[in-house]
């Protein structure tokens, strides 16, 4: 079983649209959590932590649920812009250095 | 302005021929990363770099080697490149070691090989 699975998409969704991606992981002492952001052919960006309490940034909110091992994104009033893979992070040691990545949800908004 | 700079953007190679891909950081972070990233797939961690305490990823190929002369640089070094090993090759750096550290990334370089 992969350490970090997500769900490959792709999401095709209209602008507007409220959006919701999961991801679960493994390893019931991974330590922290992250949504990445990467375009096609570009570096990943850090979209933002996740936070047991969850937490929002405008549009975006990120919630972790631990005893059921799942991170989720959501996303509300989709933009054109916010067409990209969305990459669910783990990382896994408290050394702070095990950065394992899903293989990413890919997500298209269309007009 | 780009925080962490990787160069080039893109490297071709020949089979065989050894390359290297430097990043640098004007962030003064303390910890440096090299990831492979295969196409569709997620990135994978091929080694850091604590200060100058380097850290290899068990599956790391032996092809694959680091320096880091100083905090700003890091260079990833790959003595015989095959096929294989046509990639990006993502730097990224976080300030320290700890669980609640992002790592912020440079823009890539794409390897391809003859």
């Amino acid at each position: 079983r992969k350490e970090v699975e997500q769900d490959p998409g792709p999401f095709n969704v209209p602008e507007g649209a409220t959006v919701a991606f999961n991801c679960t992981y493994s390893n019931s002492a991974s330590q922290s959590f992250f949504w990445y952001r990467q375009d096609c052919r570009k570096e990943p960006k850090l979209l933002m932590s996740v936070y047991s309490s969850g937490n929002e940034d405008g549009r975006f909110t990120a919630q972790l649920n631990r005893a059921s091992q799942y991170i989720s994104l959501l996303i509300r009033d989709s933009k054109l812009s916010d067409s990209a893979t969305y990459l669910c992070v783990g990382l896994l040691n408290q050394a702070g250095t095990a950065l394992i990545f899903g293989k990413g949800t890919t997500l298209s908004v269309s007009s | 302005d780009a925080m962490v700079i990787q160069n080039p953007r893109y490297q071709v190679t020949q089979f065989g021929k050894p390359v290297t891909l430097s990043c640098s950081q004007t962030l003064n972070h303390n910890v440096m990363y090299w990831y492979q990233q295969k196409s569709s797939q997620a990135p994978k961690l091929l080694f850091h770099y604590y200060d100058k305490d380097f850290n290899n990823e068990a599956d790391t190929p032996d092809n694959f080697q680091s320096r880091r002369p100083n905090t700003s640089f890091c260079f990833l070094d790959i003595r015989s490149p095959g096929l294989g090993d046509a990639a990006m090759y993502l730097c990224a750096t976080s300030a320290h070691k700890a669980p609640n550290q992002p790592q912020h990334f440079g823009d890539g370089t794409r390897l391809s090989i003859l």
